[in-house]
């Protein structure tokens, strides 16, 4: 249980334009989304928080304007990087919450955004 | 916010050792997790505690839950090359299923053969 499905595995784009990542929960129903974000050498740092059908929760310092959360399905959420800068460069993870206790806890495969 | 110390920030050790690192925090956690990270990968859950004092094994992998909530260690025994790697801990609050979760800066194992 509490497969996870993370897309793209990587992305490299210009600098202005917005790149969308997709997280889907495959065998639950994620009733809450955490987004992270890891920079090079670094841990990972809660974004958001979403819960499905409600907007977003953003952490301080995370501009909501420019991370777009979609979290219209129980099985799947989005994150929209609207436009990109380099400093926006970092490996984006996903963590779908809901079901059993430990599907709180299982992270997609990531994303690696390089903005050029 | 809460901040988690982990330690050692690098162990450099030799296969068959056996490997030892901690998070201590500053406030109360209700859930403590043990993760493990490769290269451009997301992590993968290792063991979760939920109880203080709780003491869990997977394999050769064991960890406790502090009893002051505010801390606990992960213990590898007899390391093996696939061990290496990045280790996290991370901490759920009492906010439970609607709390993210806070990041240790991570343990990097490597092993010499």
């Amino acid at each position: 249980g509490a497969v996870v499905s993370q897309h793209p595995s990587w992305v490299i784009c210009k600098s202005g334009t917005s790149v969308k990542i997709e997280c889907r929960s495959l065998d639950f129903q994620a009733t809450t989304m955490f987004w992270y974000r890891q920079f090079p050498k670094q841990s990972l740092m809660l974004m958001a928080t979403s819960n499905e059908g409600s907007k977003a929760t953003y952490e301080q310092g995370v501009e909501k304007d420019k991370f777009l959360i979609n979290h219209a399905s129980l099985t799947l959420s989005t994150l929209t990087v609207t436009s990109a800068h380099p400093e926006d460069s970092s490996f984006y993870i996903c963590s779908p919450q809901g079901g059993a206790p430990n599907y709180g806890y299982t992270f997609g495969s990531g994303t690696r955004l390089t903005v050029v | 916010g809460q901040q988690l110390n982990q330690s050692p920030q690098s162990m450099f050790i030799q296969e068959g050792e056996d490997v030892s690192m901690n998070c201590t925090s500053s406030s109360i956690f209700n859930t403590w997790l043990w993760y493990k990270q490769d290269p451009g990968e997301g992590p993968v859950l290792l063991i979760a505690l939920y109880k203080a004092g709780e003491l869990t094994s997977n394999g050769r992998l064991t960890a406790q839950f502090g009893i002051t909530r505010k801390d606990s260690f992960l213990n590898i025994s007899a390391s093996i090359p696939s061990d290496v790697g990045i280790y996290f801990c991370a901490g759920q609050g009492q906010g439970g299923g609607a709390d993210g979760l806070t990041f240790g800066k991570g343990t990097h194992l490597i092993i010499q053969p």
